[in-house]
């Protein structure tokens, strides 16, 4: 099973900031099979990207990921207030799937 | 517009059973990769189950044995039935929906249903 470790675990930062989460993995995710969700307090997930750096449909471009084998990042350009809330990884290319134990982002 | 709708969850007694419904509106289910995944209280995600196109299934090992994925291709809704609960069990459960491009992410996510197991 390939463990996915995020850190840091709590990024607290001011708006307009860049944010920038870190998913490590194991082993390597050989196919950048690599999503990332965000979830807002009281919120289901929300797919932000998926093959670790294609945005999904809907989602600002301030958000962007990349990476590859067993580094990836998540960047927020500029944070925005709306932007408070857990990130998590998962990576898809290895069964079982797993994800990350999350990133939580506050807003100063 | 997809939409996936949760229900059947609630309060049930360690060794006790559920179903979890999931109504699918917008797509046909079995024309898609379909998961369970479950969040217990202040925790991360767990993927618990999927079933396949195809209709293969896979579970977790920590529900492997107990927990049974299917679907209903004529109400266009996939269940969860959760039989000899544990208190470790107890968790918001969400099905999501694969996206379109390669691979077994979740492009699509309900509104999730909470399970409690507890006496």
């Amino acid at each position: 099973e390939i463990v996915l470790t995020q850190s840091p675990g709590t990024l607290s930062l001011s708006p307009g900031e860049r944010a920038t989460l870190s998913c490590r993995a194991s082993q390597s995710v050989s196919r950048s099979y690599l999503a990332w969700y965000q979830q807002k307090p009281g919120q289901a997930p929300r797919l932000l990207i998926y093959g670790a750096s294609s945005r999904a449909t809907g989602i600002p471009d301030r958000f962007s990921g990349s990476g590859s084998g067993t580094d990836f990042t998540l960047t927020i350009s500029r944070l925005e207030p709306e932007d408070l809330a857990v990130y998590y990884c998962q990576q898809y290319d290895n069964s079982p799937q797993t994800f990350g134990q999350g990133t939580k982002v506050e807003i100063k | 517009e997809v939409q996936l709708l949760e229900s059947g969850g609630g309060l049930v007694q360690p060794g006790g059973s559920l179903r979890l419904s999931c109504a699918a509106s917008g797509f046909t289910v079995n024309n898609y990769v379909m998961s369970w995944v479950r969040q217990a209280p202040g925790k991360g995600l767990e993927w618990a189950s999927i079933i396949s196109a195809g209709g293969d299934t896979y579970y977790a090992d920590s529900v492997k044995g107990r927990f049974t994925i299917s679907r209903d291709n004529s109400k266009n809704t996939l269940y969860l039935q959760m039989n000899s609960l544990r208190s470790e069990d107890t968790a918001v459960y969400y099905c999501a929906r694969r996206g379109d491009s390669s691979g077994w992410y979740y492009a699509y996510w309900g509104q999730g249903t909470v399970v409690t197991v507890s006496s």
